[in-house]
């Protein structure tokens, strides 16, 4: 079992859907959670960061973190065009700061 | 807060060439470095870290190896690339113990070995 699953999608919405994006883990002891935003061909830059339970919200986005169910999700509200790109979740222990990542899903935001 | 350059943006090498990549990391001192490589449509594979110079971790097995000669400077190389080798390369740092983990990332190095 991987230590962090995510579903690779392809996830096609229309413009102006909500989008809900998720990852499961199985290491308990993870306490910092964050996604990624990727555009093709490009690095990964930080989109949300997260420590411990919660929600984290920033303009359209907002982070949830549910450890009890060890299930991390992201919404993006009014989705747009310019937001279709891989999301990859990521997690650490705070250990040494070393983060895990799932495979990244897949976002295409039809106009 | 920290930049990291990476380069080439591109390589083309042939089987059984030699291989090195350099990231180097401005506005932070000490950091974690990392080397991922991502297959086409998959995620990021852990390659390589690094807490400290000369300290490096390989976290599978294969034909590529990495140094940290100096504090914010992280080089992987291969002395013979395969067909395997082939895939995005991305060097990314973070903040040592104690620090915030998130990670900072590169603009990847995309080299395909024919």
């Amino acid at each position: 079992q991987k230590e962090v699953e995510q579903d690779p999608g392809p996830l096609s919405v229309p413009e102006g859907a909500i989008v809900s994006l998720n990852c499961t883990y199985s290491n308990s002891a993870f306490q910092y959670f964050m996604w990624y935003r990727q555009y093709s061909r490009k690095g990964p830059e930080l989109l949300m960061y997260t420590y411990s339970s919660g929600n984290k919200e920033d303009g359209r986005f907002t982070a949830q973190v549910d450890k009890s169910s060890k299930y991390i999700s992201l919404f993006i509200r009014d989705s747009q065009p310019s937001d279709s790109a891989t999301y990859l979740c990521a997690m650490s222990d705070g250990q040494g700061g070393k983060l895990i990542f799932g495979q990244g899903t897949e976002l295409s935001v039809k106009p | 807060s920290q930049t990291i350059h990476q380069w080439p943006a591109t390589l083309v090498q042939p089987v059984g060439s030699p291989l090195s990549l350099e990231c180097t990391v401005e506005g932070t001192s000490n950091p974690n470095l990392y080397w991922y490589r991502q297959a086409a449509g998959r995620g990021l594979q852990l390659l390589f870290y690094s807490v400290g110079i000369g300290q490096i971790s390989s976290e599978v097995p294969q034909n590529l190896s990495a140094s940290r000669p100096q504090d914010r400077q992280f080089i992987l190389s291969s002395k013979k690339l395969l067909l395997s080798d082939s895939g995005f390369y991305l060097c990314a740092c973070n903040a040592g113990t104690g620090g915030s983990p998130e990670a900072f990332f590169g603009q990847g190095t995309r080299l395909t070995v024919v």
